[in-house]
């Protein structure tokens, strides 16, 4: 099995504040790190996505940063709001289109 | 923007019966997942299929089976539903080297 691992399982929040969740792989063969955002009742969907070669991607208030020496990527999700609350996979593509996911982060953002 | 449409978004089944779960994209895309989610766990990768007729085992196969005889339509098929089969149901559609797009699920009970 492939494995992504994924800190912390929650997060609470203020609104305004930074909210960080990281996630660590082994497999080097990786080769796109997505993002999923996932709200009550429905399925996840794609937030933002990065490949190996970038080690930083912004679009909006969401960035991710990749340590490829160290295996990791994280979210940041800046000026966080309570439309924010959601819960977030971090993911890694491997052959024919396959995401290996981590277990997922509940965030709550507190007004 | 690509559609994934699941049949049922709730489904309650007796232990023993067969159970079908259909999944239609409007995108002509050759890939297609099922995974099924549970707290704590994040998503499993049950099969996939990157073309017609073809089906591939994900991470946990096991009382499950798939068909795909159109490339818009992916059927998950619960041989004989057992109790720990409940959960929710995801479905999933790509093109090559482009990310998953996922439908809102099916959640499904077996009393």
């Amino acid at each position: 099995q492939q494995q992504v691992k994924q800190s912390p399982q929650s997060l609470i929040v203020q609104k305004g504040g930074i909210s960080i969740i990281n996630c660590a792989y082994e497999n080097t063969a990786f080769d796109y790190f997505p993002w999923y955002q996932q709200f009550p009742g429905k399925g996840p969907a794609l937030l933002i996505a990065i490949r190996p070669d970038v080690s930083e991607k912004k679009e909006g208030r969401f960035t991710i940063s990749f340590n490829k020496s160290a295996k990791q990527f994280s979210l940041h999700i800046m000026d966080s709001q309570p439309g924010d609350s959601a819960t977030y996979f971090c993911a890694a593509s491997y052959g024919n289109n396959r995401l290996a996911f981590g277990k997922g982060n509940q965030v709550v953002v507190i007004p | 923007d690509v559609k994934v449409t699941q049949s049922s978004r709730y489904l309650v089944k007796r232990t023993g019966e067969k159970v079908f779960l259909e999944c239609v994209q409007d995108m002509d895309h050759e890939n297609m997942f099922w995974y099924r989610q549970d707290p704590g766990l994040g998503l499993r990768l049950i099969y996939f299929s990157y073309d017609v007729k073809m089906k591939e085992k994900g991470d946990i196969p096991e009382g499950y089976s798939v068909s795909r005889e159109k490339k818009e339509r992916f059927s998950l098929i619960l041989e004989s539903a057992s109790t720990n089969q409940t959960s929710m149901y995801l479905c999933a559609s790509a093109t090559m080297n482009q990310p998953q797009h996922f439908g809102d699920g099916t959640r499904l009970s077996i009393l």
